[in-house]
């Protein structure tokens, strides 16, 4: 079946844009994460869905980050006026029940803040 | 919170040599270790996993070993191929939570 899956793959932001990042988790998956990874660094929790709600948003920079998922499937993790230090790879992953089980990840969206 | 050390930083072993990569985790309520290999410009992909509730676990040249006591988990690959050469990431769910948090990773090349 279908993994989960991230669009776009890449982003080219000028300094200042605002970016939307979205997931499609895989079906049926209840919880859904976000996470950020830095070149050459471990993934790094930004924060987590169950169903539609925001269960966990400690992660998250500042408060220009958000996050949505307001059906509960497709998610859209949204950056305001980007700086530099924003760039990264964004991961999503999604799980089948409320942790701790198996959390597969989509193939991320790389993000340049030039 | 919960802050996963993990070690070496980088290992080079030859074709066929056996190939092992260490964490520590520092919370004890933290019960779930997955292992991810994550290939250049790929998504993580989960190997194996453990639970605090068993010891070791197996999954053909894979196994990974978990002391609760002394906090640490370690993954062993046998008979290494050079398909193996990736980076691999330890994680630790946080007691408590639904976060995973990430080891720095290990950068493991097989050398035909």
């Amino acid at each position: 079946g279908a993994g989960v899956s991230q669009s776009p793959r890449y982003k080219v932001a000028k300094r200042g844009q605002d970016v939307a990042l979205r997931c499609d988790p895989i079906s049926g998956h209840v919880s859904l994460f976000w996470y950020q990874q830095a070149l050459g660094q471990g993934p790094e929790f930004l924060t987590y869905f169950q169903n539609e709600a925001q269960l966990d948003k400690s992660g998250l920079p500042s408060d220009r980050f958000f996050a949505e998922r307001p059906e509960g499937s497709v998610s859209t993790l949204k950056i305001q006026r980007t700086q530099q230090e924003d760039s990264a790879v964004y991961l999503c992953a999604s799980s089948l029940e409320t942790p701790p089980v198996t959390q597969y990840f989509g193939p991320g969206t790389r993000l340049l803040v030039l | 919170g919960e802050n996963v050390e993990q070690h070496p930083s980088t290992l080079s072993v030859q074709e066929g040599d056996s190939a092992v990569i260490k964490c520590t985790y520092s919370d004890s309520a933290s019960n779930y270790f997955p292992w991810y290999k994550q290939e250049l410009g790929k998504r993580p992909q989960l190997i194996i996993d453990i639970r605090s509730n068993v010891g070791e676990k197996k999954d053909q040249r894979i196994a990974v070993t978990l002391n609760k006591t002394a906090k640490h988990f370690s993954l062993h690959i046998t008979e290494t191929q050079p398909e193996d050469s990736a980076v691999y990431f330890c994680a630790a769910i946080q007691g408590g939570s639904e976060k995973l948090v990430f080891g720095k990773g290990t950068k493991l090349t097989v050398n035909p």
